[in-house]
């Protein structure tokens, strides 16, 4: 079954420094993967994703995520925090006509002023 | 185009009490899923819907949880009787096709049982 891994639940970075949040995947077969993102009060965004096609995937505000197969990873990064980047990371995989959405426990960034 | 929402936003209720969620999609997605975070879990994928009909409900965690989607519009999910346990937010989402990268959530509805 495919499932996600999220180290380190809270995050703290300085203003304008990067941005790392890591997420190891594993799949039986070729995944889909995902960087959804969660404000305060808000519903879950899509950040980014990653199906199959460029190794490098860009996002949104200022986001992108590399997919490794052979380390079986899909870090999220971004190159200068802002305050408005405070809020919860979602790394989530799924299989190709699967419907399901399998989550990984999520990174709560916080950016320091 | 207003996106997909949810009521209420949070729910106390008791042990043994029901209570109802409700969930409106976008306008003309014919997909309805429902997702729940236990505190401290990682959110879980629970049922999805096509139009009125349950695709997949193999997420559902016991009998107590009934979902319905009547007429293929907003979905209800009700636990009757809630336990300690059901405490958490519940997401919906909702998509036009199948494809799982199209899916839009809503805000959630916390769930709190005493």
């Amino acid at each position: 079954a495919q499932s996600v891994t999220q180290l380190d639940s809270h995050v703290s970075v300085s203003e304008g420094t990067p941005v790392l949040l890591r997420c190891n995947y594993s799949s039986s077969y070729s995944p889909s993967l995902f960087w959804y993102v969660q404000h305060p009060n808000k519903g879950l965004q899509l950040l980014l994703k990653y199906t199959s096609a460029a190794t490098l995937v860009k996002g949104i505000n200022g986001f992108e995520a590399e997919f490794k197969k052979s380390e079986t990873s899909f870090h999220l990064t971004k190159p200068s925090a802002h305050m408005s980047d405070a809020a919860e990371y979602f790394c989530v995989v799924t299989v190709y006509g699967n419907n399901r959405l399998a989550f990984g426990k999520g990174n709560q960034v916080v950016v320091i002023p | 185009e207003a996106g997909v929402t949810q009521f209420p936003s949070h729910s106390v209720i008791e042990k043994g009490q029901t209570v109802t969620l409700r969930c409106d999609p976008i306008s003309g997605h014919d997909n309805l899923y429902w997702y729940r975070r236990v505190m401290g879990k990682e959110i879980k994928f629970l049922l999805h819907f096509v139009k009125e009909s349950k695709q997949d409900e193999s997420g559902m965690p016991n009998n107590r949880f009934l979902a319905e989607r009547t007429g293929g519009t907003y979905s209800t999910l009700k636990v009757q009787p809630a336990e300690l346990e059901d405490s958490g937010v519940y997401f919906c989402a909702s998509s036009r096709t199948r494809m799982v990268n199209e899916q839009f959530f809503g805000p959630g509805t916390r769930l709190t049982v005493l």
